[in-house]
């Protein structure tokens, strides 16, 4: 199980975003993080906790291992704002997805 | 660049049979295990199926296992996904993606656009 937190995170544009995910077991680095806009399929932003995807801008970082996992945003850009999801393929294929945070604007 | 394009999608009673098909483009497409992962209308993301690149290693999530069969047409550059016995629980968006690796990394890199299932009576 993954379990991200906060739900909701409200932030101004220009702030820094820290959004976590913790898995009830040690899933090592196999996590994934997903942004999602309305209306739209997600986009994968990191794989193995730290790596970032094609054309991801360098603002995103994510860390972490075993069972804590951090996705960073800093200085928020306006088009930021979307649900982010936390992915483990640790135990596949039992694939996981946490919850989703809600990204909103302050 | 990368397209994929699902379709198939619709309303369907439950019990009742859908098939899901997704097109590829943009790259070569049996080099690459392939994936469906859906979305229930407001809710999350639900990991449903992936195909080997030659189609003959298959697997699934619990809740569809059984029901559901994953395939490909690696001449044709298609997925597909065969629903039988649907449930209402199965409404969702659902999702062709690629996987980034042939051995199938479980992670995905590229997602279509998605199609609709909805299963009511």
């Amino acid at each position: 199980v993954l379990t991200q937190s906060p739900a909701t995170l409200s932030l101004s544009p220009g702030e820094s975003a820290t959004l976590s995910c913790r898995a009830s077991q040690n899933v090592r680095t196999y996590v994934a993080w997903y942004q999602q806009k309305p209306g739209q399929a997600p986009r994968l932003l990191i794989s193995g906790a730290s790596k970032r995807a094609a054309g991801i801008p360098a603002r995103f970082s994510g860390s972490g291992s075993g069972t804590d996992f951090t996705l960073t945003i800093s200085s928020l850009e306006p088009e930021d704002f979307a649900v982010y999801y936390c992915q483990q393929r640790s135990d596949w294929p039992r694939i996981t997805f946490g919850q989703g945070t809600r990204l909103e604007i302050k | 660049q990368v397209q994929l394009v699902e379709s198939g999608g619709g309303v369907v009673q439950p019990g009742r049979s859908l098939r899901l098909s997704c097109a590829a483009s943009g790259f070569t497409f049996r080099t690459y295990a392939m994936h469906w992962v859906r979305q229930a209308p407001g809710k999350g993301l639900e990991w449903v199926a992936v195909i080997s690149t030659a189609g003959d290693d298959t697997h699934y999530a619990d809740s569809v296992k059984g029901r559901f069969t994953i395939s490909r047409d690696n001449s044709k550059n298609t997925l597909y996904l065969q629903m039988n016995s649907l449930r209402a629980e199965d409404t969702a968006v659902y999702y062709c993606a690629r996987d980034p690796s042939s051995a199938a990394a479980y992670y995905f890199e590229y997602w279509g656009q998605g199609t609709l299932v909805t299963v009511s009576p």
